[in-house]
């Protein structure tokens, strides 16, 4: 597809439950970020990954969240034992520069709204 | 005190006018500035980049940049009703991978 692609969509979980939220970047983008929106605020920086490297984990919450990009494209981020502050919209956003190279073009996926329950 | 500093609003300006958004950020090494805009429910998207000290002017669009003030502002010309959205301000971390962004400021035009 021509954009950044998240599922799902939507995703009801127990407390407890482990999730694990999909992103297909746009083809050929370098950089991959993850952030969490909470109601009402601004995106909160989780993570970055520079084709299958994983440069940047700082704002990972707790030890419950992991993200992966294997083969440099697609990625996954994983919540273990989900808690109910956990509820957020995760957006996945992609550019074709690394964050240095003084561009802000991020494409965002439409992210996928986390309820738990 | 956080990175990106916006005042949340809301804001509500009438058709026609020009609507007046503010952003202060922490860390002096910044050097790229921008504007999203989002929709409720939907995902930002890009609608200004500034890099330079000065103003940048995009349609009805115009970004404005202090460096020495640590000030970032984005003006709507002749705002229309479809202009109803957030503004996020994000700022690079130069020391880092990543963008820092505001709370966002809610606008609303009024019909």
């Amino acid at each position: 597809g021509a954009g950044v692609s998240q599922s799902p969509r939507y995703k009801v979980a127990k407390r407890g439950q482990d999730v694990a939220l999909r992103c297909d970047p746009i083809s050929g983008h370098v950089s991959l970020f993850w952030y969490q929106q909470a109601l009402g605020q601004g995106p909160e920086f989780l993570t970055y990954f520079q084709n299958e490297a994983q440069l940047d984990k700082s704002g990972l919450p707790s030890d419950r969240f992991f993200a992966e990009r294997p083969e440099g494209s697609v990625s996954t981020l994983k919540i273990q034992r989900t808690q109910q502050e956990d509820s957020a919209v995760y957006l996945c956003a992609s550019s074709p520069f690394a964050p240095r190279e003084n561009t802000g073009e991020l494409f965002f996926g439409e992210g996928s709204r986390l309820t738990v329950l | 005190q956080k990175e990106v500093e916006q005042n949340s609003g809301p804001l509500s300006v009438p058709e026609g006018a020009i609507a007046s958004l503010n952003c202060t950020y922490s860390d002096r090494g910044s050097q790229s500035f921008f504007w999203y805009r989002q929709y409720s429910g939907k995902s930002p998207e890009l609608i200004m980049s500034i890099y330079s000290n000065g103003d940048k002017e995009d349609g009805r669009f115009t970004a404005q940049l202090n460096k020495a003030s640590q000030y970032v502002s984005l003006l709507i010309r002749d705002s229309q009703p479809s202009d109803s959205a957030t503004y996020l301000c994000a700022v690079n971390a130069p020391t880092g991978n990543q963008f820092y962004f505001g709370t966002g400021t809610s606008l609303t035009v009024i019909p």
